[in-house]
């Protein structure tokens, strides 16, 4: 099976700063990489899909990037409304990481 | 505008079978992914699987007991987990799968979420 590892675990941070969260595949997964947005009680959100391709209707300060094992999820500057627990799944062999969990300062 | 809607008992007694039902509106459900995930209280996102015209594909650790089916009469698909116990408790999501490469499968739309206890 591939593992896939988040880091941080949980990150606090202000409105108007930069956000970088990490996910690391136990082997290769060339860029079959997405990333969700999830807020208590709803289901998740696509925000990413294919590393580096923005949902239709995710805003543009949403990005990611990557590919092989090590890909990225960045926030430009967060909103408040960004504050929420992110997920990434490896699409190789479907599985999510297992959250990043992003609170307000 | 797609949208999915979860259906199903809200309790299941141990050993027995769950059984739920997404409901599509807006989307043909003769292609795409459509797929089932879990979150248990408090804890984190899980995949169960999916069924898609060339087959299906399920979690390892689930497999053995998870039949993802579709009925195109109804544009409806269903999850049949097997002799539950305490652990498989969770929020079950629908969801739509699309890909647009081979291995290239992302969830785009989502149902509202079902919670599913298991108890006696």
């Amino acid at each position: 099976d591939i593992q896939m590892t988040q880091s941080p675990s949980s990150l606090s941070a202000s409105v108007g700063d930069r956000v970088t969260i990490t996910c690391r595949a136990s082997q290769s997964i060339s860029s079959y990489l997405n990333w969700y947005q999830q807020k208590p009680g709803k289901a998740p959100k696509l925000l990413i899909y294919a590393a580096s391709s923005l949902q239709s209707g995710v805003p543009s300060r949403f990005s990611g990037s990557g590919s092989g094992t090590d890909f990225t999820l960045t926030i430009s500057s967060l909103q408040p409304e960004d504050f929420a627990i992110y997920y990434c799944q490896q699409s190789y062999s479907p599985a999510f990481g297992q959250g990043t969990r992003l609170e307000i300062k | 505008q797609v949208q999915l809607q979860e259906s199903g008992p809200g309790l299941v007694k141990p050993s027995e079978t769950l059984s739920l039902t997404c409901s599509v509106s807006g989307a043909s459900i003769s292609s795409y992914y459509w797929s089932w995930s879990r979150q248990p209280p408090g804890k984190g996102l899980e995949w169960i699987g999916y069924f898609h015209n060339s087959g299906t594909n399920y979690n390892p650790s689930l497999k053995s007991r998870v039949t993802i089916s579709v009925d195109t009469s109804k544009n409806q698909f269903s999850l049949k987990l097997s002799s539950v116990t305490a652990a498989d408790t969770a929020v079950y999501f629908c969801a739509r799968g699309s890909s647009h490469g081979y291995y290239y499968y992302y969830m785009d739309v989502w149902g509202k979420g079902t919670t599913v206890t298991v108890s006696s």
